[in-house]
């Protein structure tokens, strides 16, 4: 298995400019999550998604948006960058049924916008 | 949703116990306790969870507090490759939810 992957490994954009993160997995988990990570600071979730066809906002959805339709992948859309938006994203999944499975993280995507 | 508590930082030697500590005074019956580490440049990976009892596995301990609203976790020899940010979390609705967590240095 390949496990979480994300494209692409590093992005740079101009402030207005949209763009999508690319996740996939292939575990079969049905869910999924995007987390944002700024320096010196936990993790906060975006977006998470418990199925096909089922999304919900996390702590910080704000410019962000989400969309599954496949088990496999979970795209994460900037509609307009800002610099707030610099940060490193994580995607992440697990199986559910149960608060006591692990997730699943990716590499991570270190965006900056200029 | 509350965080959990954990020291910023902890220094260990190179083959020594280390015991991380973390406050989760306002945990509830089903939420579980997760504790996941991240290496400098890369994405968190778990380590370990329970819900009342002890645990094991291959890399660490979990000791939790007969009341909950605590827990450790045990390294048992550290390595440097053990070097790095360590989170406990609640898990509550599939969801982490990520404090600030503990930064641990091993010293060779």
């Amino acid at each position: 298995n390949a496990g979480v992957t994300q494209t692409p490994k590093f992005q740079v954009l101009k402030t207005g400019q949209s763009m999508t993160l690319q996740c996939a997995q292939d575990m079969n988990h049905e869910y999924m999550s995007w987390y944002r990570q700024d320096p010196g600071m936990g993790l906060r979730l975006i977006h998470y998604s418990v199925g096909a066809g089922i999304t919900d906002q996390g702590e910080v959805p704000n410019g962000y948006n989400v969309s599954r339709s496949t088990t496999e992948d979970f795209p994460l859309r900037l509609l307009s960058a800002a610099p707030s938006q610099t940060s490193v994203y994580f995607c992440a999944s697990s199986p559910t049924g149960g608060n006591y499975n692990e997730q699943f993280f990716g590499p991570g995507t270190r965006l900056t916008v200029l | 949703d509350a965080k959990t508590t954990q020291p910023n930082s902890m220094e260990s030697n190179e083959e020594e116990p280390v015991h991380l500590p973390c406050n989760h005074s306002t945990i509830s019956g089903t939420d579980y306790i997760h504790w996941y580490r991240q290496l400098p440049s890369q994405g968190p990976e778990y380590v370990i969870h329970g819900l009342t009892s002890n645990v094991n596995n291959r890399m660490a301990s979990l000791a939790i507090a007969e009341d909950r609203k605590s827990s450790t976790l045990i390294l048992h020899r550290a390595t440097l490759r053990d070097a790095a940010v360590y989170y406990c979390i609640k898990r509550s609705n599939y969801k982490l939810t990520f404090g600030k967590g503990t930064l641990l240095t091993v010293n060779p």
